[in-house]
């Protein structure tokens, strides 16, 4: 069975440019949610997707968004970046809405 | 929305002692309530999850209890290990914000052997 997998691993930008982060889904989960996590603190829920529309969004302004593919892979888009954009961006997939949700590795995304 | 609360933000246990957790939450129709392991560099790693209609869950050494009228729930861990070292993060999901996860702050759990 196949976890759940994202990349790159990490990545630099500077502001006001764009990122893609690529999460595939573990093997028969439907359901991926993104999530943000500064240093030191706990994750932060950014949307969920779920048969590719977007199912629930947390605090995150619209410059963040996001697609679920066919095969429940899913790519999360930040724009105009700012400083405080820096930080690990986890993906996390789940069979069912509202079923245990399992973490990939995350994308370290560091903003200069 | 949902806040969850997480208390003691670190704690240090000798190996072999037990270690206690414990989260608040405020939306009483929060019902799923997951705890997860993050050690340094790596991702969260479900550990153990208690859903509304129960009160406590065990799974070898660890233990979820839920109390919903008090709104708080606690992770317990027996005869610790250096292995347990980590961070902790409790969180909560249902009812309005059905597959948001909303995570404490996290507690670093130091074992000392």
């Amino acid at each position: 069975e196949t976890g759940v997998t994202q990349s790159p691993t990490h990545l630099i930008k500077t502001r006001g440019q764009q990122v893609t982060l690529r999460c595939s889904s573990q093997s028969g989960h439907n359901t991926v949610s993104w999530y943000q996590q500064a240093l030191g603190q706990g994750p932060q829920f950014i949307f969920q997707y779920y048969r590719e529309e977007e199912n629930g969004r947390g605090n995150f302004p619209p410059r963040f968004s996001g697609l679920q593919f066919p095969n429940y892979s899913s790519e999360l888009n930040v724009n105009a970046l700012e400083l405080d954009d820096s930080a690990l961006y986890l993906c996390a997939s789940s069979s069912i809405q509202g079923g245990p949700q399992h973490f990939g590795d995350g994308t370290r995304l560091s903003i200069l | 929305g949902e806040n969850v609360e997480q208390h003691p933000s670190t704690l240090s246990v000798q190996e072999g002692d037990s270690a206690v957790i414990k989260c608040t939450y405020s939306d009483s129709a929060s019902n799923y309530f997951p705890w997860y392991k993050q050690e340094l560099g790596k991702r969260p790693q479900l550990i153990i999850d208690i859903r509304s209609n129960v009160g406590e869950k065990k799974d070898q050494r660890i233990a979820v209890t839920l109390n919903k009228t008090a709104k708080h729930f606690s992770l317990h861990i027996t005869e610790t290990q250096p292995e347990d070292s980590a961070v902790y993060f409790c969180a909560a999901a249902g009812g309005t914000s059905y597959g948001k996860l909303t995570f404490g702050q996290g507690t670093i759990l130091t074992v000392h052997p």
